[in-house]
């Protein structure tokens, strides 16, 4: 597996602003995801990141909304941008690790409240 | 139709029974199947992965694929209180990518 930190753990922010959670992980990885899990939901992958490509995003959710960064191989910011209420849930970035195909592991969230 | 399905629940079960969580997938060239547990509050944790048909044990628990039901299924003998949480059935559609069920939620009766 690996260590996955992510910040912040959660924040309550007014509508209209912006919240940056940001995802670094111990090891050299070449692709994070992003998830949302909106309360009593399960997970749905907001987008795919690559280290030197520009992010893809899954049907529903837009860069305009939910930029992303992916700078290097270990690090990678979400930005949820003009938050409204709906927004209000935990964001998740996860990676894949190790040599067996396709295993996802995850950071401890960030809990997102909107006002 | 959604793409992974998981009852619910809850699933209660009493101490040292087996659970059984299910899942059907609607995708037919899905290859990797995975199970996690997600306690309330925290994050998903991986606890199995199965690839090939056939059954996949891992201490207390096994997992059981059936491609051509596109069913997997996951049995946790001997249950624990500590056991209860949500599971999810996750599913990868070949884009590396996980699809994620809704969860069940187990709850284990002392």
């Amino acid at each position: 597996s690996a260590v996955i930190s992510q910040k912040p753990s959660r924040d309550i922010c007014q509508r209209g602003t912006s919240l940056t959670i940001q995802c670094q992980v111990d090891s050299q990885v070449t692709m994070m995801f992003w998830y949302r899990q909106q309360p009593g939901q399960s997970l749905t992958l907001i987008a795919t990141a690559n280290q030197g490509s520009e992010a893809t995003y899954e049907s529903g959710f837009v860069i305009d909304k939910f930029p992303i960064s992916r700078p290097n191989l270990t690090f990678s910011t979400l930005t949820v941008s003009n938050l409204s209420p709906e927004d209000s849930s935990i964001y998740l970035c996860s990676v894949e690790v190790g040599q067996e195909r396709e295993k996802l592991f995850f950071g401890s969230g960030t809990q997102l409240s909107v006002l | 139709q959604k793409e992974v399905e998981q009852n619910s629940g809850p699933l209660s079960v009493p101490e040292g029974a087996i659970a059984s969580l299910n899942c059907t997938y609607s995708d037919r060239v899905s290859q990797s199947f995975f199970w996690y547990r997600q306690y309330s509050g925290k994050s998903p944790e991986l606890i199995m992965s199965i690839y090939s048909n056939g059954d996949k044990e891992d201490g207390r628990f096994t997992a059981q694929l059936n491609k051509a039901s596109q069913y997997v299924s996951l049995l946790i003998r001997d249950s624990q209180p500590s056991d209860s949480a949500t599971y999810l059935c996750a599913v990868s559609t070949g884009r590396r990518a996980l699809t994620f069920g809704s969860g069940t939620r187990l709850q284990v009766q002392p």
